[in-house]
């Protein structure tokens, strides 16, 4: 079936150092939205791209959409404590309904 | 801000025992999605409504059946509860089209002994 691809799983960072997850698919997506889930917490959307090409910034996040909008990437610069969680993308692909989710990147700060 | 209330936070079932899982929302959102998440597979569909009554299948809809009587409210139902339920469900709801982001309710957290 269809499938958005997310990696890493996992990436440990140094307070302070940045961070990226990256989502790839082998077919053209017609959007890509983010969303955040923290330890113990529920998914909390992030925000949504629909243009080629597309980049957002929300303070430190920056949001990407491909050119072939077949990828997306979300950055942090210097990260904080408060970034720690887990970070899906999904799309909607080509469905009416639901949306194909990635398996997610887990962000997790060293002590 | 819209709320997503799960019935329960933590449960605790033993196999074979009809479970029910509830979710209510307060928005008036024609969308509502039954979700269970296991570590390193991310969030898989199991079953989700687009209006009262109406109901399709997911990614994952084997041992699980859903119910919208009303609007606000969507069931999930574990006919007969095994051990391979044992998992983290998560309820959303969506108002309008697949543009609009998914609200989540804050997830039942289900063992099955």
């Amino acid at each position: 079936g269809q499938q958005v691809m997310q990696i890493p799983q996992y990436q440990h960072v140094q307070e302070g150092e940045d961070f990226t997850t990256y989502c790839n698919s082998s077919t053209t997506l017609s959007n890509i939205q983010w969303y955040k889930q923290r330890p113990g917490g529920h998914p909390v959307f992030l925000i949504q791209l629909v243009k080629s090409g597309e980049v957002k910034k929300q303070k430190r996040l920056t949001f990407q959409f491909g050119e072939a909008k077949k990828n997306s990437s979300l950055h942090i610069t210097a990260t904080q404590t408060t970034d720690v969680g887990t970070y899906f993308c999904a799309s909607t692909m080509d469905s009416n309904y639901q949306l194909i989710w990635g398996a997610g990147t887990k962000l997790i700060i060293k002590p | 801000d819209v709320k997503v209330t799960q019935s329960s936070r933590y449960l605790v079932k033993r196999t074979g025992e009809k479970v029910f899982l509830e979710c209510v929302q307060d928005m008036d959102h024609e969308n509502m999605f039954w979700y269970r998440q296991d570590p390193g597979l991310g969030l898989r569909l199991i079953y989700f409504s687009y209006d009262v009554k109406m109901k399709e299948k997911g990614d994952i809809p084997e041992g699980y059946s859903v119910s919208r009587e009303k609007k606000e409210r969507f069931s999930l139902i574990l006919e007969s509860a095994s051990t391979n339920q044992t998992s983290m469900y998560l309820c959303a709801s969506r108002k309008g089209g697949t543009s609009q982001p998914q609200h989540f309710g804050d997830g039942t957290r289900l063992s099955i002994l």
